[in-house]
């Protein structure tokens, strides 16, 4: 039953490999996000999707390709994976009508590139 | 975040009271939250306050805001062992802005 769910847990893969990761949430909410957070825990927002819609989309490479393919779902495609990709990703969602309840994060994937 | 600034280090006697200070930029903000984020963990929502309020209270926790100075503050009431975490603060609208964390050690 968990609220926001993320997969895989962990990911490790060589530089210049393409990986994915995919994200779920099942409280109905209309919005999604991806977060970095790199190793000193910093967290940077990277994108945010309402509706399926793109709303969000900070200074990230190409090489990073958001898809969400229907409100509860928001995966992340990485090209050419590079060194300073090493971080956790988490995916987050809210509803817009009920800010007041923050966001819901997912319990992270962390990418080691070698 | 640039906008949402914390101190990095609090560490606290198991029983005493601890409180995270921040300061933040964005005025506009409806509301302001506290997360949580425990080794290995996502991070948690623990407690939030509505702008136009100066003080909330949630059993242990109490979030002290001062408008005028842009500062938000969490203060834990007798803190235990399971406290020990990383405290977020976070400010925005569409999207949240978070400080960069105060890691909270409880020593015995």
């Amino acid at each position: 039953d968990t609220a926001v769910s993320q997969t895989p847990k962990y990911l490790v893969t060589q530089m210049g490999n393409d990986k994915s990761i995919k994200c779920e949430q099942n409280l109905g909410h209309d919005t999604m996000y991806w977060y970095k957070q790199d190793s000193k825990k910093f967290l940077k927002i990277m994108f945010s999707y309402n509706n399926k819609e793109l709303i969000i989309n900070e200074t990230v490479p190409n090489r990073f390709s958001p898809k969400s393919p229907d409100k509860a779902h928001l995966n992340l495609h990485i090209n050419s994976l590079e060194l300073g990709d090493s971080a956790v990703y988490f995916c987050a969602s809210s509803s817009r009508t009920a800010r007041n309840y923050g966001y819901t994060f997912g319990s992270g994937t962390r990418l080691t590139v070698v | 975040g640039e906008d949402v600034e914390q101190s990095l280090f609090l560490s606290v006697r198991e029983g005493d009271s601890s409180v995270i200070n921040c300061t933040y930029t964005d005025s506009s903000s409806t509301y302001l939250y506290w997360y949580k984020q425990e080794p290995g963990a996502g991070l948690q929502l623990l407690t939030y306050i509505f702008s136009n309020m100066d003080m909330k209270q949630d059993q242990r926790l109490t979030v002290l805001l001062n408008k005028k100075d842009k500062h938000l503050s969490l203060r834990i009431a007798d803190t235990q062992t399971g406290d020990s975490a990383i405290y977020f603060c976070a400010e925005g609208e569409d999207k949240l802005s978070f400080g960069a964390g105060t890691t909270v050690t409880v020593r015995a």
